[in-house]
């Protein structure tokens, strides 16, 4: 079984500034990890995706995140915050070799103030 | 190539009416499924189907039907509509490499 916590469901930041959403996962078996962004009153789309590759992930919009295993976190940073990236953010977990079925976290809303 | 499609939009329904929520990919995706999303609770799989004529149920599957017509299209429906039912559906689609492609989403409130 495979669960994903996000710290926060709630993080505001002004524009400029480091952006940092945290997401800390559980699975049994090593894990495939996913961050999702979703713009209001739209679907989700994929911002990156961790398979066992690079531990460094990089994303669109300039995101990134990094896998670490000894602390089970995959959490997402962008350097500088735009007006653009205020969305609600979602942290996905999948176990490797099982069905293509993730599990979500509860997101977390990103606001970004001027 | 659109994408992911879901009709209706938006809905309105009377506890204990029926009604069928459509989804259709032009990806030739093999695996597709049906999720609700409720403030605070992220997304919760109602059913998924890993190909065509196979469906299975995930999360919180009461309440709820589907079917899959073909490969393209995926239908959720829900028998005698309740107000615990509120909340906003996501079709989504992936032709199994990890990425999930999702629909706009169909705005459902039981009164």
């Amino acid at each position: 079984a495979q669960s994903v916590t996000q710290l926060g469901s709630h993080v505001s930041v002004s524009e400029g500034a480091l952006v940092l959403l945290r997401c800390n996962y559980s699975s049994s078996v090593p894990p495939y990890l996913f961050w999702y962004v979703q713009y209001p009153n739209q679907g989700l789309q994929l911002l990156l995706k961790y398979t066992s590759a690079a531990t460094l992930v990089k994303g669109i919009n300039g995101f990134e995140a990094e896998f670490k295993k000894s602390e089970t976190s995959f959490h997402l940073t962008k350097p500088s915050a735009h007006m653009s990236d205020a969305a609600e953010y979602f942290c996905a977990v999948r176990a490797s070799g099982g069905s293509y079925i993730p599990t979500f976290g509860r997101g977390t809303s990103l606001i970004v103030h001027p | 190539n659109a994408g992911v499609t879901q009709t209706p939009k938006f809905q309105v329904l009377k506890t204990g009416q029926s009604m069928t929520l459509q989804c259709a990919q032009d990806m030739n995706h093999n695996s597709m499924y049906w999720y609700r999303q409720d403030p605070g609770m992220g997304l919760r799989l109602i059913y998924y189907s890993a190909s065509e004529g196979t469906t299975d149920k995930g999360e919180v599957p009461n309440g709820y039907n589907v079917s899959r017509l073909n490969k393209r299209e995926f239908s959720l429906r829900l028998e005698s509509a309740a107000p615990s039912q509120t909340s906003v559906y996501f079709c989504a689609s992936t032709p199994n490499t990890d990425t999930q492609y999702f629909g706009p989403g169909t705005r459902l409130t039981v009164l």
